[in-house]
């Protein structure tokens, strides 16, 4: 079974630059995370929804980054724009319910380089 | 005090050696616990759950103590591919949320 999808794998670009990263949940799944990892900072959830609905985005940074999720199967992640300080490793992760206890499945994750 | 806690390491050990991590929390009212491993360039991946009898998987025991809010791994036998991060996982009480730990890196010696 395919796992989270998370399109680009890697992304270089300018500061400034408008920056969309993609995610594919886990069929079946209705909730869905979007986390940045630094090394700095560790793992951080940012935003987090369920049947495709925004439920928190407090770890959002700022407004300059906003996610959606148009449909049970398509979420992005969007900054713009971006600046460097924006470079980490961008990770969806998807999960069958909605509580603490439900496993978490983590994509690939997006390299992403704000130069 | 950080609400999840772990030694960063690395700790690097032998083939064949037991090795204990362990991760403390600040909530005591957190219910669900776990361990995440991630390789090098990866995504975390779950290890196992750990539960309040404490749980053994293969060459893997997780334990949580409650009075002294931590959780520990224990990895007997270390094999080379044991080598990676280990994340503590807690969650937030009364949320979906999870909190991580930064991980602590384990490397196993040839």
């Amino acid at each position: 079974d395919a796992g989270v999808i998370q399109s680009p794998r890697h992304e270089v670009t300018e500061m400034g630059q408008e920056v969309t990263l993609r995610c594919k949940p886990i069929s079946g799944h209705n909730s869905l995370f979007w986390y940045r990892q630094t090394m700095m900072r560790g793992l951080e959830l940012l935003i987090y929804f369920n049947n495709n609905v925004p439920i928190d985005d407090s770890g959002m940074p700022e407004d300059r980054f906003s996610a959606k999720m148009p449909n049970a199967s398509f979420s992005t992640l969007k900054i713009q724009p971006s600046e460097p300080r924006d470079s980490a490793v961008y990770f969806c992760a998807s999960s069958f319910g909605q509580t603490s206890t439900d496993t978490q499945y983590f994509g690939p994750g997006t390299r992403l380089t704000v130069l | 005090r950080k609400e999840v806690e772990q030694d960063p390491g690395p700790f690097n050990v032998p083939e064949g050696a037991t090795v204990a991590f362990n991760c403390t929390y600040s909530n005591s009212a957190s219910q669900s616990f776990f361990w995440y491993r991630q390789d090098c360039r990866k995504e975390p991946k779950l290890l196992m759950s750990v539960y309040s009898s404490g749980n053994e998987d293969g060459r893997f025991t997780a334990q949580l103590n409650r009075a002294s809010q931590y959780i520990s791994l224990l990895i007997r036998d270390s094999k080379l591919s044991d080598s990676a991060t280990y994340l503590c996982v807690v969650n937030v009480p009364g949320t979906y949320k999870y909190i991580f730990g930064t991980g602590t890196r384990l490397k196993v010696l040839a």
